[in-house]
């Protein structure tokens, strides 16, 4: 079956530092890939998303690439900001109908210091 | 834009009681998918449907049942409730069949079990 493993947490960084969250999966299939992340006490929001090989997702100067010789999708960040702290999570959908489910990774908890 | 609205936000039941959530998807969007998410955990699937049927199922146990209805809402009932059910659980929703597209989520109610 699809599974997503994810870098463990928590993550600390001063603010302007660089950011990499790990990110492989396991698929059977061509899953598109996802970055949702989940502030405190609200909802998951999509960040970024890549459907194919090589495709690069962007979105509030964070990227992800679709890397499928890796099976990777790492998250990136060239200077995070303290309002970045949330948490990260990675997920995959299989994109047959009837089995468009996400599967999520365990989630990064990211937080930025002043 | 509208975004997936989910009623209530809190809900607090004892055990052995039944809770009902509603999920309303953004308009013209025809698949909507339960998720649950213990604290500190990842979402996990619990159920989806597509054109008011059911499309896939996850880890959603026999007290739980769910329906979608003829204005593409949701409604996730669940019956002799107990302390681990306490979870927050999403609902999120999709368009574009046969190609899966992106899963808009709502902001989740917040189940305590007493």
């Amino acid at each position: 079956g699809n599974s997503v493993t994810q870098m463990e947490g928590p993550v600390t960084l001063s603010e302007e530092a660089f950011l990499t969250i790990n990110c492989t999966y396991t698929a059977t299939g061509y899953p598109s890939l996802f970055w949702y992340v989940q502030y405190p006490g609200e909802g998951l929001q999509l960040l970024l998303k890549a459907t194919k090989a090589d495709d690069k997702g962007s979105n509030k100067g964070f990227e992800a690439t679709y890397r499928k010789e890796t099976t990777s999708f790492h998250l990136e960040k060239g200077s995070v900001q303290v309002s970045d702290s949330a948490v990260y999570f990675c997920a995959l959908s299989d994109p047959v109908r009837g089995n468009e489910k996400l599967t999520f990774g365990t989630g990064t908890r990211l937080t930025i210091i002043p | 834009a509208a975004g997936v609205i989910q009623s209530p936000r809190h809900l607090i039941k004892e055990k052995r009681e039944t809770a009902t959530l509603k999920c309303y998807p953004i308009p013209r969007h025809d698949t909507v998918y339960w998720y649950q998410q213990g604290p500190g955990q990842d979402p996990q699937f619990l159920i989806s449907f597509y054109e008011k049927m059911q499309s896939d199922k996850g880890s959603i146990p026999d007290r739980f049942s769910a329906q979608q209805f003829s204005d593409y809402h949701s409604e996730l009932n669940m019956s002799s409730l107990e302390l681990g059910d306490s979870a927050l659980y999403f609902c999120a929703s999709s368009q574009d069949y046969p190609s899966t597209d992106t899963q808009y989520f709502g902001p989740g109610t917040r189940l305590t079990v007493l």
